[in-house]
């Protein structure tokens, strides 16, 4: 099972929308509706933010929205803010029943 | 509220075997599913292994045959062992409870477990 496709960097500046993608296959993101979306602070362990593709946990702010296309996914921050600076992880069931991570974006607010 | 309290920093040599716990608290242990998930230094995050509520077992391909996750329910407690240790498997061990329901995120992280691997 390859790694899902995330862009190594983004940034922008406060107050902007920025947008990461996640692609992955047929025998992950693009059969199933069960992406999720994780960050992760130096030395921290990783927090859930989106699951399912587009919902979000109790207590994640609405800035934070997900959405799919065919094997593509994506995570859209809004208004950002210079504490939305860390890395951010895609995360996809798969046809085996597994999970598979994409390999991390890291989000710099300038 | 839900707890995930992982066994504390490990150094091994090449070749030896290693076991880390993720002691569970706040919700019924029976009831989800357990992951495993690691972070070699500097690296992403790579998917592991998980443990289901009838302690039926998936592993990632890399791992099946060398990575054992087992649970015990008398102590809410799940473990994850990793034999034949290589430098490359130093790295952060973290166990992550899944959501509620079919959902196949992960809802809640152990604080990680630093496994180094060093003659």
């Amino acid at each position: 099972q390859s790694a899902l496709t995330q862009p190594a960097s983004v940034s922008g500046s406060p107050g902007q929308s920025i947008t990461i993608s996640c692609t992955g296959t047929s025998s992950d993101v693009g059969t199933y509706n069960y992406v999720s979306w994780y960050q992760q602070y130096p030395g921290k362990a990783p927090k859930l933010m989106i699951y399912d593709v587009s919902n979000r946990p109790s207590g994640v702010s609405n800035r934070f929205s997900g959405s799919k296309s065919g094997n593509t996914a994506s995570l859209a921050i809004s208004g950002l803010q210079a504490e939305d600076e860390a890395d951010y992880y895609c995360s996809s069931y798969t046809s085996s029943s597994t999970r598979v991570f994409g390999g991390g974006t890291k989000l710099t607010v300038l | 509220q839900v707890q995930l309290v992982q066994s504390g920093t490990e150094v091994k040599e090449p070749g030896a075997s290693v076991k880390v716990s993720c002691k569970a608290s706040g919700y019924s242990f029976t009831d989800y599913y357990m992951h495993w998930v690691r972070q070699a230094p500097g690296q992403g995050l790579e998917w592991m292994a998980w443990i289901n509520p009838d302690s039926g077992t998936n592993y990632a391909q890399k791992f099946q045959g060398w990575v054992t996750v087992t649970r015990d329910t008398s102590i809410s407690t799940a473990y994850m062992e990793l034999r034949r240790l290589k430098s490359d498997d130093t790295a952060v061990y973290y166990c992550a409870r899944g959501l509620a329901g079919s959902s196949p995120g992960f809802e809640h992280w152990g604080q990680g477990t630093l496994v180094t691997v060093s003659s």
